[in-house]
């Protein structure tokens, strides 16, 4: 059974630095393909595409977003974390972590998502 | 301003079929796989489709993919008043080198 759960905090303060932890079961970074990337969406809004991390340790990041993030990996806690500085009210989303399977250019695993709201 | 082209809405009746539509570029739809997510009220969202046409075990046929050029289709059969929800095409986008998401079409079941 896969599962994917994210954590961090919920409220953060303008041009603080959030740090989200997405912790994962049934699988293993190490597999050949595999990636896990983070997705957002503000209230009312669509998904936005934000980060991947690949089994190989190959990161891709969203252009208009990629001076602000860092992704990382720690296999051996099955667990990706995503950083994005200098944080602003309309950074204010639902983040989600989602498994990229071995091949292609899906999602097939969502965690639940956590809301991080941002404001002082 | 998303990069994938979605209607913001359709709609039709119970039992009826409805299409959605999700239109990119070369660098996007026209060299690489789209999926298709559906996204219920308050949930994360699901994946219907990918590699274009393919199901994963469990969504029912009545969900379908399609890719033509630049373009992609979800196709529902059967409409049931659990089929509303909001879905979204997502592909790569081989130019900014990254994934895209389509802004996303809100079903009604009428």
């Amino acid at each position: 059974q896969i599962t994917l759960k994210e954590s961090g905090p919920t409220l953060v303060e303008p041009t603080q630095t959030l740090t989200l932890t997405c912790t994962f079961s049934g699988f293993s970074l190490s597999t050949s393909g595999v990636g896990v990337g983070w997705i957002r969406q503000p209230p009312g809004k669509a998904l936005e595409w934000l980060a991947l991390i690949y089994w190989d340790d190959d990161k891709r990041y969203s252009p208009s977003l990629k001076s602000r993030l860092t992704i990382t990996k720690d296999t051996s806690k099955n667990q990706v974390v995503l950083t994005m500085t200098n944080m602003d009210p309309v950074d204010t989303a639902t983040y989600y972590c989602a498994r990229r399977p071995g091949s292609g250019y899906s999602f097939d695993y969502w965690g639940q998502g956590t809301l991080v709201t941002v404001s002082s | 301003q998303s990069v994938l082209t979605q209607p913001p809405s359709v709609s039709a009746a119970p039992g009826q079929k409805v299409t959605i539509s999700c239109s990119g570029s070369s660098s996007n739809i026209g060299n690489s796989y789209v999926s298709w997510y559906q996204q219920l009220p308050g949930t994360a969202p699901k994946l219907l489709i990918y590699d274009n046409n393919k199901r994963p075990s469990g969504i029912p046929d009545r969900f379908s993919g399609s890719k033509s050029g630049t373009s992609a289709t979800l196709g529902i059969t059967g409409l049931q008043t659990g089929d509303e929800a909001d879905y979204y095409c997502g592909t790569w986008d081989n130019s900014l080198s990254t994934g895209v998401f389509g802004g996303g079409t809100k079903l009604t079941v009428l």
